[in-house]
């Protein structure tokens, strides 16, 4: 069991928006900065948010990200089936641990 | 440019060590902390813990403290996985991740670890 809860999979067709979900407690993201990563098959996680909202240089604006509270949302713009991946949202506890959510597989039809 | 150069695959059997590498360039290797991060098979990100280059100050998620060690060497910019006693359950993909603050920000290629009889 992961210590954020995100939708195990969520789907859209290209050009649509989606939004993927990040559940935590005051003790992780209440608290804390959250981070999203993109994860294609059989390759490294890759940071696409962080911070909440920044984008690292090189990420389309089509990726977004905000926090309210103990929650946190990715949303994509303008899908593309280039996108499908698995998204990963992520933060630290109060122990200066990272955690991670449980990961959503995102299907573009 | 960042970069995380991982060692290669491995094939072990229980019972047996193994220490895993990652080789870091492009920044300041001993001004950030450097994670290490397990994934199962289909399964999702663990964080299994992380040291800091300049002192080897070294955090374990409580779930593998006590079953892998996490050392560097910072004459070569390396850090370093380690097992005493590999089990078949630590079959997965294992990454280094730099971590700016507590958030991993570049990740090494990966190094699938496969235990089996």
């Amino acid at each position: 069991q992961s210590d954020l809860t995100q939708p195990p999979s969520v789907s859209a067709a290209p050009g649509q928006r989606v939004t993927i979900s990040c559940s935590g407690s005051s003790s992780d993201i209440g608290d804390n900065s959250v981070s999203w990563y993109q994860q294609f098959p059989g390759t490294a996680p890759q940071l696409i948010i962080y911070e909440n909202d920044k984008r690292p240089s090189g990420i389309p604006d089509r990726f977004s990200g905000s926090k309210s509270g103990t929650s946190a949302t990715l949303v994509i713009t303008g899908l593309q089936t280039g996108d499908e991946a698995d998204y990963y949202c992520g933060t630290w506890d109060s122990t200066l641990s990272a955690v991670f959510g449980g990961g959503t597989k995102l299907t573009v039809l | 440019e960042v970069q995380l150069l991982q060692s290669g695959a491995e094939g072990k059997k229980p019972g047996e060590s193994l220490r895993i590498s990652c080789k870091a360039s492009g920044y300041r290797f001993t001004t950030y902390w450097l994670g290490w991060v397990r994934q199962m098979p289909g399964k999702g990100l663990e964080w299994m813990g992380v040291i800091y280059p300049d002192d080897s100050d070294t955090r374990y998620n409580p779930s593998f403290e006590g079953h892998v060690t996490i050392s560097v060497d910072k004459s070569i910019n390396t850090a370093y996985l380690h097992w005493n006693n590999l089990d078949v359950s630590d079959s997965a993909m294992y990454y280094c991740a730099r971590q700016d603050g507590a958030i991993p920000d570049y990740w090494g290629q990966g190094t699938l670890v496969t235990v089996s009889s």
